[in-house]
């Protein structure tokens, strides 16, 4: 079965500090990665997805085929960023598997 | 553009009855997709429907169902409700099916339904 795993629960970094939310997966065909965020009291939404390429608020994430892994990383942390942070693994047939999140929390 | 909504926002339930939850997606969306949310299994995909059509269905009892209307609104229905039903019922909805549309794929802010 497709998976994914985010072994951190909670991440707790200071502001202005790197931060790496670490996801793995495993997946026999070529993935499809996304990461989405939920802020509290507001809606999960997508934050990126790895065949844009993009950079969403300071955000990034590369997928590494060798080590089957979709880290999210920001190099300097702002206290607006702590969230709950899921990522997922889409499975033809529209469907999205979903790995049991990491919270991170940003202190002053 | 109104958002994805959801109704009701909170339920409570007992063990044994029934709840049919609502979700109105964003409109020209036709794509809606349901996923359960609890603290110990996380984000668990239940079905997606598109064009009044169940298009994928996840790892779920037969008592999770669903319909879509011609509207492109969706309700899931739970029968016979046991404990480990309530949970947070979250909607998505998207203009089309498919990887591209994800970029347009939109969260309702869940339905909360306790079951006693």
């Amino acid at each position: 079965a497709q998976r994914v795993t985010q072994p951190e629960k909670l991440l707790s970094v200071f502001k202005g500090a790197p931060v790496e939310l670490k996801c793995n997966y495993s997946y026999s065909g070529s993935p499809e990665l996304f990461w989405y965020v939920q802020y509290s009291r507001q809606r999960l939404q997508l934050l990126l997805r790895h065949i844009s390429r993009e950079s969403i608020k300071g955000f990034t994430a590369d997928l590494n085929k060798g080590e089957t892994s979709f880290h999210l990383k920001k190099p300097f942390a702002q206290e607006e960023d702590s969230a709950m942070y899921y990522c997922a693994l889409w499975e033809y047939g529209n469907k999205l598997v979903f790995g049991a999140g990491t919270i991170l929390r940003v202190k002053s | 553009k109104a958002g994805v909504t959801q109704t009701p926002r909170y339920l409570i339930k007992t063990r044994g009855q029934q709840v049919t939850l609502s979700c109105s997606p964003i409109s020209g969306h036709r794509s809606v997709s349901w996923y359960q949310q609890t603290p110990g299994q996380g984000l668990q995909f239940l079905f997606e429907y598109f064009s009044e059509t169940q298009r994928n269905k996840g790892n779920f009892p037969g008592r999770f169902s669903g319909r879509q209307f011609s509207n492109s609104r969706s309700e899931m229905n739970v029968s016979t409700l046991e404990l480990g039903d309530s949970a947070l019922y979250l909607c998505a909805s998207s203009p089309v099916r498919g990887l591209m549309a994800y970029n347009e794929q939109f969260f309702g802010p869940g339905t909360r339904l306790t079951v006693l």
